[in-house]
């Protein structure tokens, strides 16, 4: 299994351009959520998702959407990137909320808007 | 919401001495408590972790406590080692909802 996966690890984006960062896991996992962690700082949720079809807010969801129309997918886009969202992201999923909590994290995409 | 406040920020260590972290939650019906390494340029990935049923566990150099009473757990090491040098992130699951709310992290450093 490659557990969850990130697309790209880097990119610099210029302010007000657009991109979609790509997440992927193949344990079945019904449960997956993006975070940004800014340096130094700690894991704010943006946006998380309980199955495929179903999205939900996080605490930092503005300037960002999501999709979630299979199970293994989670792409989280940007649009009219602003140097604010200069973060790493962190794509991640868990068994479920309930009984099985561990959460498996990708390798991350390192942004930088100019 | 759940709110966690994680002490202290960074932590220096001499190799072989305990380090202990420590965590306060505000919502008492948050039921499970893990905790994350992340190593540096690396991900978090999980340690250990308790739910609110348990007081204590343990798993070879590493333990965690949980005072319901207070609202307060914390990690402890037991002879460091220079390899456990990373930010620990300590976390809470509300129960009924699907996310968790991460501490802001305690950076280790564990000098040779």
């Amino acid at each position: 299994n490659a557990g969850v996966t990130q697309t790209p690890k880097f990119r610099i984006l210029k302010i007000g351009q657009s991109m979609t960062l790509q997440c992927a896991q193949d344990m079945n996992h019904n449960y997956m959520y993006w975070y940004r962690q800014d340096p130094g700082m700690g894991l704010k949720l943006i946006y998380y998702s309980v199955g495929a079809g179903i999205t939900d807010k996080g605490e930092v969801p503005n300037g960002y959407n999501v999709s979630r129309s299979t199970t293994e997918d989670f792409p989280l886009r940007l649009e009219l990137a602003a140097p604010s969202q200069t973060s790493v992201y962190f794509c991640a999923s868990s068994q479920t909320g309930g009984t099985y909590n561990e959460q498996f994290f990708g390798p991350g995409t390192r942004l930088t808007v100019l | 919401g759940e709110n966690v406040e994680q002490h202290p920020s960074t932590l220096s260590v001499q190799e072989g001495d305990s380090a202990v972290i420590k965590c306060t939650y505000s919502d008492s019906a948050s039921n499970y408590f893990p905790w994350y390494k992340q190593e540096l340029g690396k991900r978090p990935q999980l340690i250990i972790d308790i739910r609110s049923n348990v007081g204590e566990k343990k798993d070879q150099r590493i333990a965690v406590t949980l005072n319901k009473t207070a609202k307060h757990f914390s990690l402890h090491i037991t002879e460091t080692q220079p390899e456990d040098s990373a930010v620990y992130f300590c976390a809470a699951l509300l129960w009924g909802y699907s996310t968790l709310t991460f501490g802001k992290g305690t950076m280790l450093l564990v000098s040779p």
